[in-house]
């Protein structure tokens, strides 16, 4: 069974930093693509950044280009999403979702649940 | 940025109706459309891709139709698990961006 966990979420001040992880199991994480995505409240779903499998290409939203990134650890099964100077509008749920073996992938099939976010003075 | 726009934002139904749910996007995305069930505190689950394409597990009564810009998820007998939100993407071109969702509420 694919599951996908986040984690690392929580309260953070504008222009801080933190970093979400994605535990990934039940399929062979180092063959696909991941996507971060994220929801602010009562808004829909948005686009973050996309890493290749080996990690060599990343791709970006531009509301977050340059502040945040992406990352993974293949031999963990993890993905990472490092947030520096986050702004409030950066506040929402972010989830973790699988792609497909290509980069640009057509769908993505499993998401994770979620981790929240909230950016506050 | 391709903008997805769709319709209604809401619904009320009962149990056994028909349900269809539509999404039309700024400019031709050919087929790149796929549609996305959120239930609250759940992952967001794969519906179908490709316009027409069933996710594996997923019921029969939920079925897609479109092309280009005009796109409908149809549930063809709703029943009491799929009370939740419905989101339409597209992937055509990047970045990939989402409708704004549809609730379907029980009536």
């Amino acid at each position: 069974e694919v599951q996908l966990v986040e984690s690392g979420g929580g309260l953070v001040q504008p222009g801080g930093s933190l970093r979400l992880s994605c535990s990934a199991s039940g399929f062979m994480f180092s063959s696909y693509t991941m996507h971060w995505v994220r929801q602010a409240p009562g808004q829909r779903l948005e686009y973050v950044s996309a890493i290749s499998s080996n990690g060599g290409t990343r791709d970006y939203a531009d509301s977050v280009k340059d502040r945040f990134t992406i990352s993974r650890d293949n031999s963990k099964n993890t993905l990472y999403l490092q947030m520096t100077s986050p702004r409030t509008e950066d506040t929402g749920l972010y989830f973790c979702v699988k792609g497909t073996y290509d980069f640009w992938s057509a769908y993505w099939d499993y998401w994770g649940r979620g981790a929240l976010v909230t950016v506050s003075p | 940025d391709i903008q997805m726009t769709q319709s209604p934002s809401s619904l009320s139904a009962s149990v056994g109706d028909r349900v269809t749910i539509t999404c039309r996007a700024s400019q031709s995305i050919r087929n790149y459309l796929n549609w996305y069930q959120q239930k609250p505190g759940k992952a967001p689950k794969l519906l179908i891709y490709g316009t027409s394409t069933l996710q594996s597990g997923v019921p029969s009564r939920f079925s897609g139709s479109g092309s280009g810009t005009d796109f409908t998820l149809t549930v063809s007998s709703l029943q009491p698990e799929d009370f939740a939100a419905y989101y339409c993407q597209q992937t055509y071109s990047s970045p990939p961006t989402f409708g704004g969702g549809t609730k379907v509420e029980i009536k």
